[in-house]
Formats: structure tokens, C-alpha cells, sequence
């Protein structure tokens, strides 16, 4: 099983700031990258799938980017609302397997009004 | 349209006792997954299924892990017996295509599981 990994663990930001998180994957044997974003006592919430080297998708004042060759995809969220503190978790599909998600820890974000 | 069901939301027990979790996914989709979150850590797959055969198990603890899809539709995933690292939240998802690797997985609102 090969690690995803994402920074920072936690974030504490003012609303109205614009804030970014990394998730770095290895790029070998690479299918697909999600994205998705989990509050507090409810569902983990889909955001994006990406695929393509140089991907970007956009959801609003969320947007994301995928850098396939070399392991990584950001994704940002511009002028931070308290509604968008969350923990948001990325995660990769490979080549050979069957679809099942394999997840990073997750960035913990906390907006301050 | 409904998304998925999942029932206990929370559970507290004994270790050595046994728990079972239930899931109703998203009408029509062929592939259902079990996730365990323990805290801190990111969601792990414990098994997926494409209609009611297995797909992946190869992370289910078979010693006491068990689970089974009815009919391709409903799921039930049992610990018997609990242990201490068990303590976790139990998701499950499902998904519309039979091979998913881009396809949305929708997560249900888990499971929390405490084992005392």
C-alpha cells in the first residue's frame, strides 16, 4: 500500500482569508485523485476527482490542482468562510486496484469569524 | 435522491462483546465499501463489494471481521469479539459503477464505535 501523505495536519485561519493544503501521492502507478471535505457529524462530502497532469477543478471559492508527474495536487480555498472548517482528506486510486480510496490523514481546518 | 444509511450512529461497548453495523446504499449502485477512520489516521478500506460478491477483502480482519451484502443491496459488517483497537468510526460508501477508480464514492455518516 503506498502512503499519501498531507500538510499541514491542522490550519487556523480568520474568515476571509485564503488558505491552501498539499497531498502529496507517489506518482507511480497513478489513476485518480479525490478530494473530499468532512464536517463535524455528518457524511464525508465528494469534491473533486481529478485524473489529467495539470488538472484544475473548481467548486465555488474551492478550487484544485494535479500535478500527476510529480506527486501532488493543492487545494484551495479562497476568502474562508466558518461554514468551510472542516477536515478535508485527499485520495488516490491506482492503476491496478478496484477503485477502493486510499486516504491521507486529512487537514484540519478551523475558520474564525 | 436519498443517500446513504447507515444505523447505529453510535455504539458503546464492552471489549470481547460483539457489534454489528448496518448500510443501506445509494439505490442502483453496483460497489459498496467499508472504511475504518481511527482517530487520527485516514479512512482505511476493510472491504468491497461489487454487487454481493466480494471485490477486496485483503485488509478485513478475518478472525473477527465479517461482513455480507444481501441481494446486492443492504450491508452488515460484524466484530465479534471486539478489542480496544477497534475504537474507530465505521464508514460506508457506495458507488454507481461496477470498477470505480474515478467514480464519486458517497459516504454515509458513519459509524462511531467505542470499545471500552
Amino acid at each position: 500500500i503506498l502512503n499519501v501523505e498531507q500538510s499541514p495536519q491542522s490550519l487556523h485561519v480568520q474568515e476571509g482569508d485564503s488558505t491552501n493544503f498539499t497531498c502529496s501521492f507517489p506518482s507511480s502507478n497513478f489513476y485518480a485523485l479525490h478530494w473530499y471535505r468532512w464536517e463535524t457529524a455528518k457524511s464525508p462530502e465528494a469534491l473533486f476527482v481529478m485524473t489529467l497532469n495539470g488538472d484544475e477543478k473548481k467548486k465555488g471559492r474551492i478550487s484544485a490542482t494535479l500535478n500527476t508527474k510529480e506527486g501532488y495536487s493543492y487545494l484551495y480555498i479562497k476568502g474562508s468562510q466558518p461554514e468551510d472548517s472542516a477536515t478535508y482528506l485527499c485520495a488516490r486510486t491506482g492503476r491496478r486496484s478496484q477503485g477502493n480510496l486510499i486516504f491521507g490523514k486529512g487537514t484540519k481546518l478551523s475558520v474564525k469569524p | 435522491e436519498a443517500g446513504v444509511a447507515q444505523s447505529p450512529r453510535y455504539k458503546i461497548i464492552e471489549k470481547r462483546q460483539s457489534v454489528a453495523f448496518w448500510c443501506n446504499p445509494i439505490s442502483g449502485h453496483a460497489t459498496l465499501y467499508w472504511y475504518q477512520q481511527i482517530l487520527g489516521q485516514g479512512p482505511k478500506l476493510l472491504i468491497q463489494f461489487q454487487n454481493n460478491g466480494v471485490v477486496d477483502d485483503s485488509q478485513l480482519p478475518k478472525d473477527r471481521f465479517s461482513a455480507e451484502r444481501l441481494k446486492g443491496v443492504d450491508s452488515t459488517l460484524k466484530i465479534q469479539p471486539a478489542k480496544l483497537e477497534d475504537s474507530a468510526v465505521y464508514l460506508c460508501a457506495s458507488s454507481f459503477s461496477p470498477q470505480g477508480r474515478t467514480d464519486t464514492q458517497y459516504f454515509g455518516p458513519g459509524t462511531r464505535l467505542t470499545v471500552l
